[in-house]
């Protein structure tokens, strides 16, 4: 079946430091792959996405790369802030085309974030 | 745009007693609908999901039920609460099924 796999958490940085948060997939076929993240008490809010392989999602200064070839799609930040503070789920699902239970929104377990000023 | 809405945001409830969370997209129409929970430091887990109205499909047996009496209306509900059941219980929805899922604000859900 599909799998995501996120780097374990809690992940602790400095204000304006260099994020990356690994995702790698397992699916058969080619997913479209997402990133979402959750504040404190919040539900989940869709950060970037990619559809195809070498499509690059990017959205408030966070990029994540569709890599076929290393199945993965790791977040990156240039320079976090204490707002970024969160945490991070990769996700996989199929469009309907692909059949069977592909339609899934498979989520990995989340990656919590903790940015400190 | 779209909105979705779920309440109640929290809801403590003692073992044993019967559950009804609600969800209400605005916007879309025939959206598909999803309910999630998400345990105390955990991913999160797909419920139920639904196509249309009347339509639902679970994903794993529990003692929970979800009904969609309107197109853009989902209900999760309970006869009986477990202490397992506890969690934050998030109401989704899609376009189309394989496109990005928008979610509620969540409901905490704490049964003593």
């Amino acid at each position: 079946g599909n799998s995501v796999t996120q780097m374990e958490g809690p992940v602790t940085l400095s204000e304006e430091a260099f994020l990356t948060i690994n995702c790698t997939y397992t699916a058969t076929g080619y997913p479209s792959l997402f990133w979402y993240v959750q504040y404190p008490g919040e539900g989940l809010q869709l950060l970037l996405k990619a559809t195809k392989a070498d499509d690059k999602g990017s959205n408030k200064g966070f990029e994540a790369t569709y890599r076929k070839e290393t199945t993965s799609f790791h977040l990156e930040k240039g320079s976090v802030q204490v707002s970024d503070s969160a945490v991070y789920f990769c996700a996989l699902t199929f469009t309907l085309n692909s059949g069977g239970s592909n339609y899934k929104l498979t989520f990995g377990k989340g990656t919590l974030l903790t940015v400190n000023p | 745009s779209q909105t979705i809405h779920q309440w109640p945001a929290t809801l403590v409830q003692p073992v044993g007693s019967p559950l009804s969370l609600e969800c209400t997209v605005e916007g879309t129409s025939n959206p598909n609908l999803y309910w999630y929970r998400q345990a105390a430091g955990r991913g999160l887990q797909l419920l139920f999901y639904s196509v249309g109205i009347g339509q639902i499909s679970s994903e794993v047996p529990q003692n929970l039920s979800a009904s969609r009496p309107q197109d853009r209306q989902f209900i999760l509900s309970s006869k009986k609460l477990l202490l397992s059941d506890s969690g934050f219980y998030l109401c989704a929805w899609d376009r189309q099924v394989g496109y990005e899922q928008y979610f509620g604000p969540g409901t905490r859900l704490t049964v003593t």
